[in-house]
């Protein structure tokens, strides 16, 4: 098992361009989780998924944000139309209990 | 609503030194608990968790946590800091979806 994983790590786009993050759970874990995180804050809760249904969505996760995980396994996170104040740090976390984060996906607008 | 507050925002101890950081959540019910560090650059570290039973758990790196239901309080200790245990520290609580704190940054002074 070699934990969570994000791709990318980093991505530096252009406002108002699309971008894509992809997190690949702990393959046992029925719990994934996306998070936001600015420098000095902590995480902020965007959205989680038990299998394939997506269960809660923050009122942080705009319509230009959405997310899926397809057949319960990977998810996606993508934001759509990008502003600067989207740059920051895309966390994804799986759960079976307690969270175990990935290393997560730099987003810089610019 | 639900919240974690972390009311440490930065605190400097001295190597040897015991250490306590604070937290208070606000949950219906008692939530699951977690502490997690992260250091410059490095993703989120689970230190400790609790579930449910006694109120004092141990974690890693020589960390322990008291729950106090009376106070709402999850606070961390360690008897005797180290100077690599600078970083900085997020509580977390809930059930299903989980609030984290907005973090104390440790610096540990020689």
């Amino acid at each position: 098992d070699t934990g969570v994983s994000q791709d990318p790590r980093h991505k530096i786009t252009k406002r108002g361009q699309n971008v894509t993050f992809r997190c690949d759970p702990i393959s046992e874990h029925n719990r994934l989780y996306w998070y936001r995180q600015t420098l000095g804050q902590g995480p902020e809760f965007l959205t989680y998924f038990q299998n394939e249904a997506q269960l809660e969505k923050s009122r942080l996760l705009s319509d230009r944000f959405s997310a899926e995980r397809p057949k319960g396994s990977f998810s996606t996170l993508e934001i759509q139309r990008t502003e600067q104040g989207d740059s920051a740090m895309y966390l994804c976390a799986s759960s079976y209990g307690e969270l175990f984060f990935g290393e997560g996906s730099r987003l810089t607008v610019l | 609503a639900q919240s974690v507050t972390q009311p440490d925002i930065h605190i400097t101890v001295s190597e040897g030194a015991s250490l306590e950081l604070r937290c208070n959540y606000s949950y219906g019910a008692t939530p699951y608990l977690f502490w997690y560090v992260q250091s410059p650059g490095q993703g989120l570290q689970l230190l400790l968790k609790y579930f449910s039973g006694d109120t004092l758990v141990q974690g890693i790196k020589g960390f322990e946590a008291e729950f106090k239901r009376s106070q709402s309080s999850f606070n961390l200790r360690k008897p005797s800091v180290h100077w690599s245990d600078a970083a900085e520290y997020f509580c977390a609580a809930g059930v299903g979806q989980f609030y984290f704190g907005t973090g104390t940054s440790l610096t540990v002074i020689p």
